[in-house]
This record gives C-alpha cells, sequence and structure tokens, in this order.
C-alpha cells in the first residue's frame, strides 16, 4: 500500500499561472480532503468529498477548485495562482473504524507563487 | 473566528519530563477531538483522539484529558522521548463529516 500520494512535491509558479494537485489513494476509502499549512495557522480545509461525484467547501475554498475524479484520486485545480496561496497543501482520506476516524495525509506539495 | 486555540506554541522538555498542550474549543457540537503528530517535511498523522462521552484516554506514554464543561482538552506526554521532537496538533469536528478544524500547532522539542 502507497496510502496517499501526492504530485508534485514542489512547485514554482508565478502569479496568474494554473495549475492542478493530483491526490491519490489506495485504501479504498470513499472520503478525501485538501488542506493548506501555513506557520502560525494550523491546517485549513480547504474542499473536501465525501465519496465520488461529491464535492464541498470548507474554510478557504476562494481561489480554488476540485475534482473527483474516481474514488481513487482527488484533485486541487488553481486557476489563476496568487503569492497568497504560497503553502503547503496536503490532501487526506478518511477511514472510519468503529468510533475512531483516521485521516490519512500524503507528503504534501509545498508551492510557491511569485 | 479561530474555533480551536492551542497553546504554547512552542514548549521545551527536557527527556523523561512531561510535555503538556492545550486545546480550547467553542463550537459545543463538535463531537471528535483527535490530535496529530507532524514531523519535519512529512504530513501529519494521528496520534491519539478522544470523543466527549470520556474524560481520559491513555495510549502509551500519550494521555488525553478532556473537560466538556471547560470546553478544554489536552495532550499529556509522559518519559517525554528526543524521539517526540514534532509539531502536534489538537483539532476538532462534528458529525460524520470528517471536517477537521485544526488548533495552530505546538512545536516540541525535547531535550536529551
Amino acid at each position: 500500500n502507497a496510502g496517499v500520494t501526492q504530485t508534485p512535491k514542489f512547485q514554482v509558479l508565478k502569479t496568474g499561472q494554473s495549475m492542478t494537485l493530483q491526490c491519490a489513494q489506495d485504501m479504498n476509502h470513499n472520503s478525501m480532503y485538501w488542506y493548506r499549512q501555513d506557520p502560525g495557522m494550523g491546517l485549513r480545509l480547504i474542499y473536501y468529498s465525501a465519496s465520488e461525484g461529491t464535492t464541498d467547501k470548507g474554510e478557504v475554498p476562494n481561489g480554488y477548485n476540485v475534482s473527483r475524479l474516481n474514488k481513487r484520486e482527488f484533485s486541487l485545480r488553481l486557476e489563476s495562482a496568487a503569492p497568497s496561496q504560497t503553502s503547503v497543501y496536503f490532501c487526506a482520506s478518511r477511514e472510519i473504524g468503529g468510533s475512531q476516524e483516521t485521516q490519512y495525509f500524503g507528503p504534501g506539495t509545498r508551492l510557491l507563487v511569485l | 473566528q479561530q474555533q480551536v486555540k492551542q497553546s504554547p506554541q512552542s514548549l521545551i522538555v527536557q527527556k523523561g519530563g512531561i510535555s503538556i498542550i492545550n486545546c480550547a474549543y467553542e463550537n459545543t457540537a463538535f463531537d471528535y477531538f483527535p490530535w496529530y503528530q507532524q514531523f519535519p517535511g512529512k504530513g501529519p498523522a494521528l496520534l491519539i483522539a478522544i470523543r466527549p462521552d470520556v474524560s481520559e484516554k491513555k495510549e502509551g506514554r500519550f494521555t488525553i484529558s478532556f473537560n466538556k464543561s471547560a470546553k478544554q482538552f489536552s495532550l499529556h506526554i509522559m518519559d517525554s522521548q528526543p524521539g517526540d521532537s514534532a509539531t502536534y496538533f489538537c483539532a476538532a469536528s462534528k458529525g460524520n463529516t470528517g471536517k477537521l478544524i485544526f488548533g495552530q500547532g505546538t512545536t516540541l522539542q525535547v531535550k536529551p
């Protein structure tokens, strides 16, 4: 099991450029999430998907779009990158077992917008 | 509006000591409170979690204490080790969406 994988690992963009962050999980989880991590602010939820074909906004969705392509893949798109979107982006998938929930995080994508 | 507030921002503890990190929440609808551990350059990983029907949960050296009336919960790391040096995040969620609200994080350094 690879768990949650993310590509690319690192990306530099110029203001106004677009890009798609890819995420895939091989654990057969229904729910998937995109977070951004900024110093001193913890992780903030951008979008989540409860199942294939469904998506919903999180705390900070402005400037982002998502696609739940199938059960495995959940992509995050920046249509017109801004310096404020410089961050580390994490994808996660959720496992539910009894009263316990576990979100498994990918290794992250470090994005720098100049 | 920060729904989950975490303190301290950073913490230095001697090897063998007790590390204590505190979190306070505002939304009484929260019903799941996990702690995540993150090492540099890695994604967070679940450490331990609690639901509000119990006041304490212990797993090895890690204990969550939960005070529902005060809307506070804390992580205690007993016999802290240098390998525990990491950033710790508390979080909260409600319902079955799994949408986590994270605290700001605490960077723990355990000195040998």
